[in-house]
């Protein structure tokens, strides 16, 4: 089952704060996400596993509530080179192993 | 570090043709997963190999199949190419270490099918 993402698309000025959400409709063990520039590969931003653990880049904030089975994305002050779009992607098990169910993603703008 | 390569970049195949895609996974990692990306939508997994094997599948039909070989590199084949496999398909490598570590993405290949 894919992941929901929500906003679809978001425009920012440079400086503003964004939230991007990815809700599950079943149970989730992990939550990864990627940002893809057009044209470009996507590329890792974080991982968030059932139980708390965390690994990602220090100046990206995320969250995960497993009873929800939803996890956000926090932008803070906003640069251009954030612009993009988001992926979440899910996996129901430990032992899935990378083998990620993405959503549709999130167009993010930042504008100067 | 080399990081993960991809060839060909472009490709345009008839319907009905066959292709294979090739992945160089970065240097150390002895995963690779294959997705598919249509135009404005998230990617697709494909399967994923992991030492030579297959380790997991998606919900792609048997006409999709690959490769893995002894240096990690991969391999995607497609058989009897479909309009609807026009996407960029897109190869990521990670190392198994028994946690969960970033996956590695290459730039694809964009496949056209007419």
């Amino acid at each position: 089952q894919q992941p929901v993402q929500s906003p679809q698309a978001v425009i920012l000025r440079e400086g503003e704060d964004a939230v991007i959400n990815c809700s599950s409709s079943k149970a989730l063990y992990s939550v990864h996400w990627y940002r893809q520039k057009h044209g470009e590969a996507p590329v890792f931003l974080m991982i968030l596993l059932k139980g708390g653990e965390q690994k990602g880049h220090d100046k990206i904030s995320a969250s995960f509530n497993e009873k929800k089975q939803q996890s956000s994305l926090y932008l803070t002050a906003s640069q251009l080179s954030y612009s993009g779009t988001y992926f979440c992607g899910t996996e129901l098990s430990q032992n899935a192993g990378n083998m990620l169910t993405f959503g549709g993603g999130t167009r993010l703008m930042v504008k100067p | 570090e080399t990081g993960v390569t991809q060839s060909p970049t472009h490709l345009i195949k008839t319907r009905g043709q066959q292709v294979t895609l090739r992945c160089s996974s970065q240097s150390g990692h002895n995963t690779v997963s294959w997705y598919q990306q249509a135009l404005g939508q998230g990617p697709q997994f494909i399967f994923q190999y992991y030492r030579e094997e297959e380790n997991g599948r998606g919900n792609f039909p048997p006409r999709f199949s690959g490769l893995q070989f002894p240096n990690y590199s991969s391999e995607l084949n497609v058989n009897a190419l479909e309009l609807d496999d026009s996407a960029l398909y897109l190869c990521a490598s990670s190392p198994w270490t028994g946690e969960y570590n970033e996956q590695f993405f290459g730039p694809g290949t964009r496949l056209t099918v007419l």
